[in-house]
């Protein structure tokens, strides 16, 4: 079936460090969008991107959506312990209305 | 204005009980989606809702069921729990669709033993 994969599954960094994570769709999506979950909380809207090859940021957050809009990535320069949580990209399968979540990566930031 | 609300928060149930849960979402959001959110398989979609009617449907068993009222409110029922069924559901509105942003709200927690 129709699958958004997303790497990597885990990254520790220390704080200042850069984080980057990888999102690929299966096919092509109509938009990307990016989520946050903090420890025990729920996924929060961040962001969405439409067009292809789109670069998109708030403050340190630098979202892309590639030029087939099959893969898209989400890039934090120097990471703070706020940063913490999963984030997942999230797209929509041009054939269909579904919005399908990647795995998530799980961000630690060492103080 | 208020956020997109779930009740309960958490739920208690034996293997072979059913269980409704319930969803309301943002003030004018028409769209209402349902997901499973275990650590194993991450976010699942069960399914979406749009003026009473279901839109999309995920690849759960026919033990999922869901609905959703005049007023935006949806249910979700599960018939025969399995312990598999242990997660947290999450619920998700939106203006009209995918492409609109989700606004998730805090979750029901399922434990069933």
């Amino acid at each position: 079936g129709q699958q958004v994969m997303q790497i990597p599954q885990y990254q520790h960094v220390q704080e200042g460090e850069d984080f980057t994570t990888y999102c690929n769709s299966s096919t092509t999506l109509s938009n990307i969008q990016w989520y946050k979950q903090r420890p025990g909380g729920h996924p929060v809207f961040l962001i969405q991107l439409v067009k292809s090859g789109e670069v998109k940021k708030q403050k340190r957050l630098t979202f892309q959506f590639g030029e087939a809009k099959k893969n898209s990535s989400l890039h934090i320069t120097a990471t703070q312990t706020t940063d913490v949580g999963t984030y997942f990209c999230a797209g929509t399968p041009s054939n269909t209305g579904k919005l399908i979540f990647g795995q998530g990566t799980t961000l630690q930031v060492k103080p | 204005k208020a956020g997109v609300t779930q009740t309960p928060r958490y739920l208690i149930k034996t293997r072979g009980q059913q269980v409704t849960l319930s969803c309301s979402p943002i003030s004018g959001h028409r769209s209402v989606s349902w997901y499973q959110q275990t650590p194993g398989q991450g976010l699942q979609f069960l399914f979406e809702y749009f003026s009473e009617t279901q839109r999309n449907k995920g690849n759960f068993p026919g033990r999922f069921s869901g609905r959703q009222f005049s007023n935006s409110r949806s249910e979700m029922n599960v018939s025969t729990l399995e312990l598999g069924d242990s997660a947290l559901y999450l619920c998700a509105s939106s203006l009209q669709d995918s492409n609109y942003g989700y606004t998730f709200g805090s979750g029901t927690r399922l434990t069933v033993v």
